[in-house]
């Protein structure tokens, strides 16, 4: 099983810029996550997924949208990239609430 | 406003010992708590969790502990193997959260040979 598998694993762009993180899972979760790490920091929640066609905000989603159109995808669009986006992009993914994640290697976006 | 703080950056300690590695939280309706690994370059990796409903969760080497009255959780390590040097991560979920993790900064911990 490939697990949860996100692409690029690194990505530089410039400022105004727009770019989509994909991230595919195939385990057959419900629910998918986005979060985002800055340096020496936690990870904060960008948005959720609970099922296909349900998605919704977390703690940090200014600046950025999602879709989940099937179980299996949940990407991430990033419109107008700014220097405050530059940060490593993890998704996640579990079967049901209160259940380990499985995260994918993440994806290294620097914004210049 | 951190709701889940852990306030060591880093630890030391000898292969063989001990590590204790601890958490604290400030929300009082959190009912769920997680222990996540992170090696440099890859993703978290889930370790090992707790009920609010426990105290205490074992998973071979693991132990976590869970003080409720405290808002404190700890990671035991026992015995620390050079391989367990990674960054952990505590993190929590409140009911009816849909599963959604509100994560501490994390702690670096260097198992030394």
């Amino acid at each position: 099983n490939a697990g949860v598998t996100q692409t690029p694993k690194f990505r530089i762009l410039k400022i105004g810029q727009s770019m989509t993180l994909q991230c595919t899972q195939d385990m057959n979760h419900n629910y998918m996550y986005w979060y985002r790490q800055d340096p020496g920091m936690g990870l904060k929640l960008i948005y959720y997924s609970v099922g296909a066609g349900i998605t919704d905000k977390g703690e940090v989603p200014n600046g950025y949208n999602v879709s989940r159109s099937t179980t299996e995808d949940f990407p991430l669009r990033l419109e107008l990239a700014a220097p405050s986006q530059t940060s490593v992009y993890f998704c996640a993914s579990s079967p049901t609430a209160n259940y380990g994640y499985t995260f994918g290697s993440g994806t290294r976006l620097t914004v210049v | 406003d951190q709701q889940v703080k852990q306030n060591s950056p880093s630890l030391s300690v000898q292969e063989g010992r001990i590590s204790i590695l601890n958490c604290d939280y400030t929300n009082s309706m959190f009912d769920y708590f997680l222990w996540y690994k992170k090696y440099p370059a890859e993703g978290p990796t889930f370790l090992i969790s707790i009920s609010s409903i426990k105290d205490k969760n074992e998973d071979g080497r693991f132990t976590v502990f869970l003080n409720k009255s405290a808002k404190h959780l700890s990671l035991h390590i026992v015995p620390s193997q050079p391989g367990d040097s990674a960054v952990y991560f505590c993190a929590a979920s409140a009911v009816g959260n849909t599963g959604k993790l509100i994560f501490g900064q994390g702690t670096t911990l260097q198992v030394k040979p």
